[in-house]
């Protein structure tokens, strides 16, 4: 059973396009993310949702906007796609929306999407 | 600007022999490190994390250093096995920022044969 989950694995795009990526976890978490990693292997926090509310919103273009219709999932749509937005996107999970030094902070990561836009 | 970054994108390393990762972070308000692995196909896996009152924890196979002094972290593998391939990431979490982790720029592990 995939605990994170992100479709499609591939998306191939024109630009101008507006596209939705969507993630689902099954682990039962409070707190979902999306990350950008570029070609150069990067990953940049985008957003956070914690039980449906955004708890964290990096500068992002705001033609990203992610929705979280439940905690168990958190979609990204993009509007207006440019070359740039080229990348794989990681959306991960975690059950733990504040640190607590006596748990761990651990990520579930789903398995990616490439987006290609041309 | 806050940052954590890594000293060498890529290491190649004999099958064997230990690996060490090194990554530098520049927020001494940090307290909390972790280590991620990415591999084809196999998604983006937790190794390893360590608080900032420690400075050394260990794994199966693994060991994570912390030199808070020097802002440093390092990851060290024994006996490099051919699974160990991957990209390894430091992230840092800044207690401030809630649940926001902020990674570095990965290093490509490749293990000879």
């Amino acid at each position: 059973d995939t605990a994170v989950s992100q479709t499609p694995k591939y998306l191939v795009t024109q630009m101008g396009n507006d596209k939705s990526i969507k993630c689902e976890q099954n682990l039962g978490h409070d707190t979902m993310y999306w990350y950008k990693q570029d070609s150069k292997k990067f990953l940049k926090i985008m957003f956070s949702y914690n039980n449906k509310e955004l708890i964290i919103n990096e500068t992002v273009p705001n033609r990203f906007s992610p929705k979280s219709p439940d905690k168990a999932h958190l979609n990204l749509h993009i509007n207006s796609l440019e070359l740039g937005d080229s990348a794989v996107y990681f959306c991960a999970s975690s059950p733990h929306t504040y640190i607590r030094l006596k748990r761990r902070n651990e990520q579930f990561f789903g398995p990616g999407t490439r987006l290609t836009v041309l | 600007g806050e940052s954590v970054g890594l000293h060498l994108p890529t290491l190649s390393v004999q099958e064997g022999d230990n690996s060490i990762i090194n990554c530098a972070y520049s927020n001494s308000a940090s307290d909390y490190f972790i280590w991620y692995k990415q591999e084809s196909g196999k998604g983006t896996q937790f190794i390893i994390d360590i608080r900032s009152n420690m400075d050394k924890r260990q794994g199966q196979r693994v060991t994570v250093l912390l030199n808070k002094t020097v802002k440093h972290l390092s990851l060290q593998i024994a006996a490099t096995q051919p699974g160990d391939s991957a990209v390894y990431f430091c992230a840092e979490n800044k207690y401030s920022s809630a649940s926001k982790i902020i990674f570095g720029s990965g290093t490509r592990l490749s293990i000879r044969p």
